[in-house]
């Protein structure tokens, strides 16, 4: 069946450090895939998707990349913020139906 | 602009108790979904209703059960209560266009539920 696989957490960076959060996937198919942020006491939000194999999703510095060779997709900031300190899912959806990946918390420090 | 509204935001049941989550979207979205979220386990899905007049059984659907009133509302029900289904309950809505569509999902701010 479908699955989403991300790495476990915490991650404790640095401000302006490089951030790397691991996503891979499991799908019959060609799902969209998503990456989604959760601020404390808050329901999930939306940061960025993409819907086909070297699609480039973005949004507010954050990259990931949909690779169907290695069929991974991978969260990238260049400089990440005290502000970016939050929970990300990594999601695909098919048929429906969406898969959510475990969550991975980043703390950021100051 | 709501977006997805839940109520209530927190809760606490005994052992037993039944007790109706609500849900209402304003974007005119087709499907609507309830996840719960536990530590180290992510979302998993309840229900779902693709459209307006289907419910469909999602990853653990056991111990509860879904209305989908009208296009904006859909409810989740504990029939008797479990100290197992204390969680944070999430509602979502989504735009549908078909079994290939790329629409994002919309969640509500989750009701936070505790059993005794």
């Amino acid at each position: 069946g479908n699955s989403v696989t991300q790495m476990e957490g915490p991650v404790t960076l640095s401000e302006e450090a490089f951030l790397t959060i691991n996503c891979t996937y499991t799908a019959t198919g060609y799902p969209s895939l998503f990456w989604y942020v959760q601020y404390p006491g808050e329901g999930l939000q939306l940061l960025l998707k993409a819907t086909k194999a070297d699609d480039k999703g973005s949004n507010k510095g954050f990259e990931a990349t949909y690779r169907k060779e290695t069929t991974s997709f991978h969260l990238e900031k260049g400089s990440v913020q005290v502000s970016d300190s939050a929970v990300y899912f990594c999601a695909l959806r098919w048929n429906y139906k969406y898969i959510f990946g475990t969550g991975t918390r980043l703390k950021v420090l100051a | 602009n709501a977006g997805v509204t839940q109520t209530p935001k927190f809760q606490v049941l005994k052992t037993g108790q039944s007790m109706t989550l609500q849900c209402a979207q304003d974007m005119n979205h087709n499907s609507m979904y309830w996840y719960r979220q536990d530590p180290g386990m992510g979302l998993r899905l309840i229900y779902y209703s693709a459209s307006e007049g289907t419910t469909d059984k999602g990853e653990v659907p056991n111990g509860y059960n879904v209305s989908r009133l009208n296009k904006r509302e859909f409810s989740l029900r504990l029939e008797s209560a479990a100290p197992s289904q204390t969680s944070v309950y999430f509602c979502a809505s989504s735009e549908e266009q078909g079994q290939g569509s790329n629409q994002p999902q919309h969640f509500g701010d989750g009701t936070r539920l505790s059993i005794l």
